[in-house]
């Protein structure tokens, strides 16, 4: 089964700072997923990434396939950014019916500070 | 507008009491999920179903029951036999296929039992 590691746990920025939150996994994957989890509970969908980048607004996620690692990307970060951010991935490899089975980590919580 | 909903926000039981909380989409998905959320931890899978009158067992099942007689809903019942049941539980819903698909969030209910 996937285990997936986040890092860091928790991360304190000024407003306007670059952000790096990261994601490694064990199990070789077709896709990955961020999400956002607001102070409130509610859970938005960001990226989801099988190769390469992809970019929404200040928002930039990568991931490297090979080394099992993805990197989320936060320009010029503002305090309505402030949330739980998290990653997840297909619990198995080839995802068969287990598509639908995520596995998630624990999440970094972001706090930006005007 | 197509999404997910939740009710209620909040809820409070008694010891022994089963408890139904709702979740219902309108994004016209087959699957839908359960997940439970606890302080420093990921989201689990309690149940799941990728289609109307079948569902799977996740990962933390044992306490729980669910049904899936519509397309939109989903109903997951706490059951006395849970035995820490106070939790955020997140519904979630996908299309359903070979690949690896986005999946949707509710707003989420908060159950706290006493």
């Amino acid at each position: 089964k996937n285990e997936v590691e986040q890092s860091p746990q928790n991360l304190t920025a000024q407003e306007g700072e670059f952000i790096t939150i990261n994601c490694s996994y064990s199990v070789g994957i077709s896709a990955l997923h961020w999400l956002q989890q607001h102070p409130g509970g509610g859970i938005v969908s960001l990226f989801m990434l099988s190769s390469g980048k992809k970019k929404h607004g200040r928002l930039i996620a990568t991931i490297n396939i090979q080394e099992k690692h993805s990197s989320l990307h936060i320009t010029a970060s503002h305090p309505r950014d402030s949330a739980v951010y998290i990653c997840a991935v297909p619990s198995t490899r080839d995802g068969g019916g287990s598509n639908y089975k995520l596995t998630f980590g624990k999440g970094t919580l972001l706090t930006v500070n005007p | 507008d197509g999404g997910i909903t939740q009710s209620p926000k909040y809820l409070f039981r008694k010891e022994g009491q089963n408890v139904t909380l709702s979740c219902e989409q309108n994004l016209n998905h087959d699957a839908m999920y359960w997940y439970r959320q606890d302080p420093g931890q990921g989201l689990r899978l309690i149940y799941y179903s990728q289609i109307v009158n079948d569902f799977q067992k996740g990962d933390i099942a044992e306490g729980y029951s669910v049904s899936r007689e519509k397309k939109e809903s989903f109903p997951l019942t706490v059951t006395s036999a849970q035995k820490n049941p106070t939790a955020f539980y997140l519904c979630a819903s996908s299309i359903t296929g070979t690949g690896f698909y986005e999946q949707y969030f509710g707003p989420g209910t908060r159950l706290t039992v006493t």
